[in-house]
């Protein structure tokens, strides 16, 4: 079975200082990945996505994200966080991989951005 | 191009009581996916419809059910009510499934007293 685990619920951060949020993935297929973002009161948004191609997947907003198959990672980053960053981020594993509508979420983590 | 939008957008329903939820998918896009996000359980998947067809489903009792009509609209359906149905229920359509971007809608926020 597919399963993303998040290491952290909470991580805060100031503005203009690196991001990290840690993801870590157990699959028995070679995994489909996603990063989402939720802001408060609206829906749930791609930052990225893995699908076997680049190993360094560029997305959205500054973010990006490195698939690790060594180490069962797929931790998000940004060089230099902004106000709007601050949300609930969401590691996502298709489940299985292909064209079935199913993803499986991590629990999120609550990322604080201080001024 | 519009996004997915899903109605109504807030419910409060009585405990016992069924309810019906609506989810219109963007343009041309033929998969449906229902989830259900609390605040202890996080987002958990209830099932996906292809072209009319329940090609998914996640570990939900069968007091959850949906379908999909040949628009690609779907609906889904919690009969017999229970407090612990009270949930944000988000929709997201894509063009084929999850190795393609799914689109989200805002939610419907279900409260059950």
């Amino acid at each position: 079975a597919q399963s993303v685990t998040q290491l952290d619920s909470h991580v805060s951060v100031s503005e203009g200082t690196p991001v990290l949020l840690r993801c870590n993935y157990s699959s028995s297929y070679s995994p489909s990945l996603f990063w989402y973002v939720q802001h408060p009161n609206k829906g749930l948004q791609l930052l990225l996505k893995y699908t076997s191609a680049a190993t360094l997947v560029k997305g959205i907003n500054g973010f990006e994200a490195e698939f690790k198959k060594s180490e069962t990672s797929f931790h998000l980053t940004k060089p230099s966080a902004h106000m709007s960053d601050a949300a609930e981020y969401f590691c996502v594993v298709s489940d299985p991989p292909g064209n079935t509508g199913k993803l499986i979420f991590g629990q999120g983590t609550t990322l604080q951005v201080k001024p | 191009k519009a996004g997915v939008t899903q109605t109504p957008r807030y419910l409060i329903k009585t405990r016992g009581q069924q309810v019906t939820l609506s989810c219109s998918p963007i343009s041309g896009h033929r998969s449906v996916s229902w989830y259900q996000q609390t605040p202890g359980q996080g987002l958990q998947f209830l099932f996906e419809y292809f072209s009319e067809t329940q090609r998914n489903k996640g570990n939900f009792p069968g007091r959850f059910s949906g379908r999909q009509f040949s628009n690609s609209r779907s609906e889904m359906n919690v009969s017999t009510l229970e407090l612990g149905d009270s949930a944000l229920y988000l929709c997201a359509s894509s063009l084929q499934g999850n190795t393609y971007e799914q689109y989200f809608g805002p939610g419907t926020r279900l409260t059950v007293t």
